[in-house]
């Protein structure tokens, strides 16, 4: 069965670039998630998007932003990059906007390293 | 967001039953009691999850208390490929995201 896809899979850059991760969802779901998981820590939400508008929002910095297209992939966009930022990123798939009842699957993650 | 309680961690032997507890009191009418599991260098994995009634799937069983304030996942056959941090996680509300606690770190051995 189809999964959700990650790319890149590794990323390094330095400090106060840019960074663009992608995120292509199982076919036919409609809700997309990111989140961060630091070094020896657990995953922390982002931020989600459901049709293309989001649908909620976490403790993202406000040098990230990200966006659902038409197509339902998803991209985080990160600027100005901090080493605080070096971590892994998963994106998450959902059908139906999620909710209580709704699972969500994981995509294997973008590991990023700012330098 | 009602918060849960595990375990930090626990061991098992292979091919014998793992019962992973997880308290959560302060559970609401509406939370739904999320597992999911994170193998090492892997995203986190859908396990299972149910409002009220015991639920089964080929991955595992929940058991949920009759007041719903704990419940328990239940590994049949734990295989060194269980190996994971399991996270126990109430879904609240209408919110779609998940908020993962610290988990409970399952080291399986032969």
């Amino acid at each position: 069965a189809a999964g959700v896809i990650q790319s890149p899979r590794h990323l390094i850059k330095e400090k106060r670039e840019t960074a663009t991760l992608k995120c292509y969802p199982i076919p036919r779901h409609d809700t997309v998630y990111w989140y961060q998981q630091g070094p020896g820590q657990d995953p922390q939400f982002l931020i989600s998007f459901y049709e293309k508008m989001q649908s909620d929002k976490g403790s993202i910095p406000d040098r990230f932003s990200a966006q659902q297209f038409s197509d339902y992939h998803s991209e985080l966009n990160m600027s100005s990059l901090e080493l605080g930022d070096s971590a892994l990123y998963f994106c998450a798939s959902s059908l139906g906007g999620g909710g209580p009842g709704g699972e969500q699957y994981f995509g294997p993650g973008t590991r990023l390293t700012v330098t | 967001d009602a918060k849960t309680t595990q375990p930090n961690s626990m061991e098992s032997n292979e091919e014998e039953p793992v019962h992973l507890p997880c308290n959560h009191s302060t559970i609401s009418g509406t939370d739904y009691i999320h597992w999911y599991r994170q193998l090492p260098s892997q995203g986190p994995e859908y396990v299972i999850h149910g409002l009220t009634s015991n639920v089964n799937n080929r991955m595992a069983s929940l058991a949920i208390a009759e007041d719903r304030k704990s419940s328990t996942l239940i590994l049949h056959r734990a295989t060194l490929r269980d190996a994971a941090v399991y996270y126990c996680i109430l879904n609240t509300g209408t919110a779609s995201k998940l908020t993962f606690g610290t988990g409970t770190r399952l080291q399986v051995t032969l």
